[in-house]
């Protein structure tokens, strides 16, 4: 396994049209997390998943965002009626928990990300 | 809101020159720091995890610092190479019950010239 990887890695849609994006982790990875980032900023947090339970979510990630993780293991990402205001890089990270609580933290491994652009 | 900061903006220096950037964050709000490079059309990669007030790391030509008393991080790169043209990100986590969530700052772009 050779790292986090993410499909596609260019997604150009219409306005209004729904897409979705696949990551697939570091296998032995319990934790997945989703971000994105837009022109000139840092990458924001859209939500997380330890195994198969998604466990927290960013008031970014409004009503038309949803996530999934069904088997603890890949991901979706899928944006319905999509804005122009949701271009952006959507970088997804995967971790695994390094240590016990209070001890530790994770290095989390990034994708190479699938930059959407909404026409 | 949580506001991380990196400064500056970009940054362009020459070939052999040494450089450092900042990150600065709310001193109370703490658990870990990490630093990634990130370049054109590849991944983010992971530099540094730092935890300790005075941590010091090293990668190379590549280092960093942390004070969390007066919360900042330097990023030093000594003897930068058109190799190390990438946008360098900080990120805070702060261990809340969200797993661990980071926050980046916005980056600094930095490109070398030969």
């Amino acid at each position: 396994d050779t790292g986090v990887s993410q499909d596609p890695r260019h997604k150009i849609t219409k306005r209004g049209q729904n897409v979705t994006f696949r990551c697939d982790p570091i296998s032995e990875h319990n934790r997945l997390y989703w971000y994105r980032q837009t022109l000139g900023q840092g990458p924001e947090f859209l939500t997380y998943f330890q195994n198969e339970a998604q466990l927290e979510k960013s008031r970014l990630l409004s009503d038309r965002f949803s996530a999934e993780r069904p088997k603890g293991s890949f991901s979706t990402l899928e944006i319905q009626r999509t804005e122009q205001g949701d271009s952006a890089m959507y970088l997804c990270a995967s971790s695994t928990r390094a240590g016990t609580s209070g001890g530790a933290t994770d290095t989390q491994y990034f994708g190479p990300g699938t930059r959407l652009t909404v026409l | 809101i949580l506001n991380v900061e990196q400064s500056p903006q970009s940054l362009h220096v020459q070939e052999g020159d040494s450089t450092n950037f900042t990150c600065s964050f709310p001193s109370s709000n703490f658990y870990a720091l990490h630093w990634y490079r990130w370049e054109t059309a590849k991944s983010p990669e992971a530099l540094f995890v730092m935890t300790l007030n005075g941590d010091e790391k090293k990668k190379g030509r590549i280092s960093a610092t942390l004070n969390t008393k007066e919360g900042y991080s330097y990023l030093y790169i000594k003897g930068s190479q058109p190799e190390d043209s990438a946008t360098y990100l900080c990120a805070l986590d702060l261990h809340n019950n969200a797993g661990n969530m980071l926050t980046f700052g916005g980056g600094t772009r930095l490109m070398v010239k030969p």
